[in-house]
């Protein structure tokens, strides 16, 4: 196991459409974050899980995300309706009890 | 609640010369400390952390960055510039999850 995997990388959908983004954290990671970046700033918290527990969301996180992490592995962001102002980077890290966040790609996605 | 100030959201330099970014941090608890590198499209890769014991840490390709308490700062430095260090780069502060700076973008000039 190599690293934090997203998928898929690019991802362009219409107004008003749904999109889902996958993580796949470090195997013995137990802590995965998901983070979301606009063009020019610094990555935003959106949300963690520790395990399968989701801990801590964001205000960012509207009712139109939602995420999951079934069985405490790979984790799931939903973003139901989307508008313009989703686009953005959208960002996993997974963190075990030692060391630090390890960080996957990123999803980039846009809304036309 | 913390934050975490990133001075000079953008910073030029000639290659060889003295990189130094600023940061500082606000934390009600002792800090965990981070520096992260984002090259285009990519995702954040890790230059050093600082946790407890060492002030001065030292991380990946040349860079290193002293923590002072007494200045709640965190300022990242590398000694001569490398055309491969133009990049953007993220200070963070953690408990328990990453709290971000904007962003300092670096350009290396030949």
């Amino acid at each position: 196991d190599t690293g934090v995997s997203q998928n898929p990388r690019h991802k362009i959908t219409k107004r008003g459409q749904n999109v889902t983004f996958r993580c796949d954290p470090i195997s013995e990671h137990n802590r995965l974050y998901w983070y979301r970046q606009t063009l020019g700033q610094g990555p935003e918290f959106l949300t963690y899980f520790q395990n399968e527990a989701q801990l801590e969301k964001s205000r960012l996180l509207s009712d139109r995300f939602s995420a999951e992490r079934p069985k405490g592995s790979f984790s799931t962001l939903e973003i139901q309706r989307t508008e313009q102002g989703d686009s953005a980077m959208y960002l996993c890290a997974s963190h075990g009890r030692k060391g630090q966040p390890i960080f996957g790609q990123g999803t980039r996605l846009t809304v036309v | 609640a913390q934050s975490v100030t990133q001075l000079g959201s953008h910073v030029s330099v000639s290659e060889g010369a003295l990189v130094l970014l600023r940061c500082n941090y606000s934390s009600s608890v002792p800090p965990y400390l981070f520096w992260y590198v984002q090259y285009p499209n990519q995702g954040l890769q890790l230059l050093l952390k600082y946790t407890t014991g060492a002030t001065l840490v030292k991380g990946i390709n040349g860079f290193e960055a002293e923590f002072k308490k007494s200045e709640t700062s965190f300022h990242l430095t590398k000694p001569s510039a490398h055309m491969s260090d133009a990049a953007e780069y993220f200070c963070a502060v953690s408990g328990p999850r990453l709290t971000f700076g904007e962003g300092t973008q670096l350009t290396v000039n030949p």
